[in-house]
């Protein structure tokens, strides 16, 4: 069982839906928790992260985690061309010298 | 403005060949990473340094190498020994857990 599972999609919408992106992960050490965009050909940008569980806002996104579930989610109301994207989700378990564990990323594609 | 900087954007590798990929930030972080990307792979670690002159392998490390002897930069060779090198490589930087800034990317293919 890899540690950190994320649906690869191609998940594609109109302009305006609801989307929500998920991943489920196996290690309950994890305490950070990140989603990062990523466009075509370019390196990823963070876009949220939470620390433990609970709901984290931030304009048009939502980050949820729940740690019972071991799962996270992302929502993006109201949709636009512009998330058209690759959304990679992210865990750490805040120790000193780990690195990062990214899922594989779900690819959204958002028409107008 | 700081950032990393990561070249050539695209480089072109000869069978048996080694190939250093360049990796600078100018942020003032002391942890920095190598990710390999394939499609539908996601992003895999290969190697990671959390203070100068130290460095840790990462899940696939065999076939690279790399040195941390400034702060700001980290170099990754991708010797003749790595079979399948042809990727996207991104290069990142951290002050903490969770905050990593990407540069660009590498992409490299064989000729």
């Amino acid at each position: 069982q890899k540690e950190v599972e994320q649906d690869p999609g191609p998940l594609s919408v109109p302009e305006g839906a609801i989307v929500s992106l998920n991943c489920t992960y196996s290690n309950s050490a994890f305490q950070y928790f990140m989603w990062y965009r990523q466009y075509s050909r370019k390196g990823p940008e963070l876009l949220m992260y939470t620390y433990s569980s609970g709901n984290k806002e931030d304009g048009r996104f939502t980050a949820q985690v729940d740690k019972s579930s071991k799962y996270i989610s992302l929502f993006i109301r109201d949709s636009q061309p512009s998330d058209s994207a690759t959304y990679l989700c992210a865990m750490s378990p805040n120790q000193a010298g780990t690195a990062l564990i990214f899922g594989k990323g779900t690819t959204l594609s958002v028409s107008s | 403005d700081g950032g990393i900087t990561q070249s050539p954007k695209y480089l072109f590798r000869k069978e048996g060949q080694n190939v250093t990929l360049s990796c600078e930030q100018n942020l003032n972080h002391d942890a920095m990473y190598w990710y390999r990307q394939d499609p539908g792979q996601g992003l895999r670690l290969i190697y990671y340094s959390q203070i100068v002159n130290d460095f840790q392998k990462g899940d696939i490390a065999e076939g690279y190498s790399v040195s941390r002897e400034k702060k700001e930069s980290f170099p990754l060779t991708v010797t003749s020994a790595q079979k399948n090198p042809t990727a996207f490589y991104l290069c990142a930087s951290s002050v903490n857990s969770y905050g990593y800034t990407f540069g660009s990317g590498t992409r490299l293919t064989v000729v």
